[in-house]
């Protein structure tokens, strides 16, 4: 199995700033990726990163908004840029193998509140 | 496009009881299906995972069905205790794609 840790674990932003989340995993995956969780919902997928190319964000997100890097296989960040109130929300970094039973690891989450 | 629903949405039952939360999903192409736990404020908590061509998968007192051709996962707990208090969240990864799509969760408390 891999382990996954965020930073940071929670936030409290103002609005118009931006926040970047890192994901660190403690093994070499091939796909990571960046889920949000607003109040009360279900996991939404924000995009895949996979290394050495550009992420694939889902419909209703965009690169400006949540540029991604992966600079290597056990690293990844996420930031949330110009925020406000809506963005408030847990922000879950998963990652995954095929070939390891294709299951796939999740992070602690960061929550993040903005005022 | 894949949907994955989750039922009941939420659900309190005295400790001792065995219980079944239910998953529907609705494209049958799928790779495999996992279930998570998710305690409030926390991440997930891998539970079960069940590839495609699998029945069932059993992990202590939680077992796992699968059934494709109904588009349909059942989570059976036996003798819930206070502790299996959380969010059980079903997820569906289809044959083309990489990701997960996730159910809404079905809320779960254990009284003592």
């Amino acid at each position: 199995s891999a382990v996954i840790s965020q930073k940071p674990s929670r936030d409290i932003c103002q609005r118009g700033t931006s926040l970047t989340i890192q994901c660190q995993v403690d093994s070499q995956v091939t796909m990571m990726f960046w889920y949000r969780q607003q109040p009360g919902q279900s996991l939404t997928l924000i995009a895949t990163a996979n290394q050495g190319s550009e992420a694939t964000y889902e419909s209703g997100f965009v690169i400006d908004k949540f540029p991604i890097s992966r600079p290597n296989l056990t690293f990844s960040t996420l930031t949330v840029s110009n925020m406000s109130p809506e963005d408030s929300s847990i922000y879950l970094c998963s990652g995954g193998d095929r070939g390891r039973a294709d299951t796939q690891y999740f992070g602690p989450g960061t929550r993040l509140t903005v005022l | 496009k894949q949907e994955v629903t989750q039922i009941p949405a939420a659900l309190s039952v005295p400790e001792g009881e065995n219980l079944v939360l239910n998953c529907s999903f609705t494209d049958s192409a799928i790779y495999n299906l996992q279930w998570f736990r998710q305690d409030p404020g926390k991440g997930l908590t891998s539970l079960l995972l069940i590839q495609s061509s699998q029945r069932e998968q059993t992990s202590g007192r939680l077992n796992a069905s699968l059934d494709k051709s109904s588009g349909r996962s059942t989570l059976y707990i036996a003798a819930s205790q206070p502790g299996d208090s959380a969010t059980y969240l079903c997820a569906v990864k289809g044959n083309y794609g990489q990701n997960f799509v996730f159910g809404p969760g079905t809320r779960l408390s254990v009284l003592p």
